[in-house]
C-alpha cells in the first residue's frame, strides 16, 4: 500500500519560516491535504489540494508539491503553531480507495 | 454552527462489541461523505472507514475489515460505527469527520475524494481485560 513519509520532528524559532515535508512516490499526481493537531484536540484541516487554504486559516500557512515531495510551509511562526502536522492522500492500490496519513511531524517552537 | 459529537466510547473486554455514534448538526448531513479516523495513544492518525453521502458505498481499512461496520441514518443526522471482535490494538480515540466537497479532489473509479474539513472531539475506546 501507499506510504507517506514525514520527519518525526522539526523545530523553529518564533518569527522564522519552517518547511515540513511529506514524501511519497509520485505524490505530485495526488491531492495532498495537511492537518494540524494540538495536544488533546481534534485535527484541523490547514491546507487542501496541495496548496489551498480553508477559510479561517492564516495566509502564513501554505503548501506545495513537486515530484515525490509535498511541503507545508509556515511563515512568521508563532508559539501557537506548535502542534503535530499530518499529510494525507487517497490511494487506490486495492480495488477500492483508502485514505492514507503520514506518520506526522511534531513542530516545536523554540 | 457546524458540529460533530461522538459518543459511546468506554472500556470493553477483548472479543466484545461496541457501537459508536456521531451526531451531526449545523449542515446538510446527507450532502456529505463521512469518515471514522482513530488515533492510538501517542500515535498518529489512522483512517478507519468511509461511507458515502447516501450510504450506498462503504470502505474500510484492512485492519478493521470484517470486524467493523459503518452506517448512517440521514433522517437523524447520525453516523455510527459497529465494532465487533475488539482487540487490544483497537484501543484509540475515535474521531468522526466530514469529507469536504471543496477543491479538485482525487478521482477514482467514477468518484472524487477529498480531505476532512470538520472533526468531532473524539471518543475513547479502551480494549482491555
Amino acid at each position: 500500500s501507499y506510504v507517506l513519509t514525514q520527519p518525526p520532528s522539526v523545530s523553529v524559532a518564533p518569527g522564522q519560516t519552517v518547511r515540513m515535508t511529506c514524501g511519497g512516490s509520485t505524490i505530485r499526481s495526488r491531492s495532498v491535504h495537511w492537518y494540524q493537531q494540538k495536544p488533546g484536540q481534534a485535527p484541523v484541516l490547514v491546507v487542501y489540494d496541495d496548496s489551498d487554504r480553508p477559510s479561517g486559516i492564516p495566509e502564513r500557512f501554505s503548501g506545495s508539491s513537486s515530484g515525490n515531495t509535498a511541503t507545508l510551509t509556515i511563515t512568521r511562526v508563532e508559539a501557537g503553531d506548535e502542534a503535530d502536522y499530518y499529510c494525507q492522500v487517497w490511494d487506490s492500490g486495492s480495488d477500492y480507495p483508502s485514505m492514507i496519513f503520514g506518520g506526522g511531524t511534531k513542530l516545536t517552537v523554540l | 454552527q457546524v458540529q460533530l459529537v461522538e459518543s459511546g466510547g468506554r472500556v470493553v473486554q477483548p472479543g466484545r462489541s461496541l457501537r459508536l455514534s456521531c451526531a451531526a448538526s449545523g449542515f446538510t448531513f446527507d450532502n456529505y461523505a463521512m469518515h471514522w479516523v482513530r488515533q492510538a495513544p501517542g500515535k498518529g492518525l489512522e483512517w478507519v472507514s468511509i461511507i458515502w453521502y447516501d450510504g450506498n458505498n462503504k470502505y474500510y481499512a484492512d485492519s478493521v475489515k470484517g470486524r467493523f461496520t459503518i452506517s448512517r441514518d440521514n433522517s437523524k443526522n447520525t453516523l455510527s460505527l459497529q465494532m465487533n471482535s475488539l482487540r487490544a490494538d483497537d484501543t484509540a480515540v475515535y474521531f468522526c469527520a466530514r469529507e469536504t466537497t471543496s477543491g479538485s479532489g482525487t478521482y477514482y473509479n467514477g468518484w472524487y475524494y477529498y480531505g476532512l474539513d470538520v472533526w468531532g472531539q473524539g471518543t475513547t475506546v479502551t480494549v482491555s481485560s
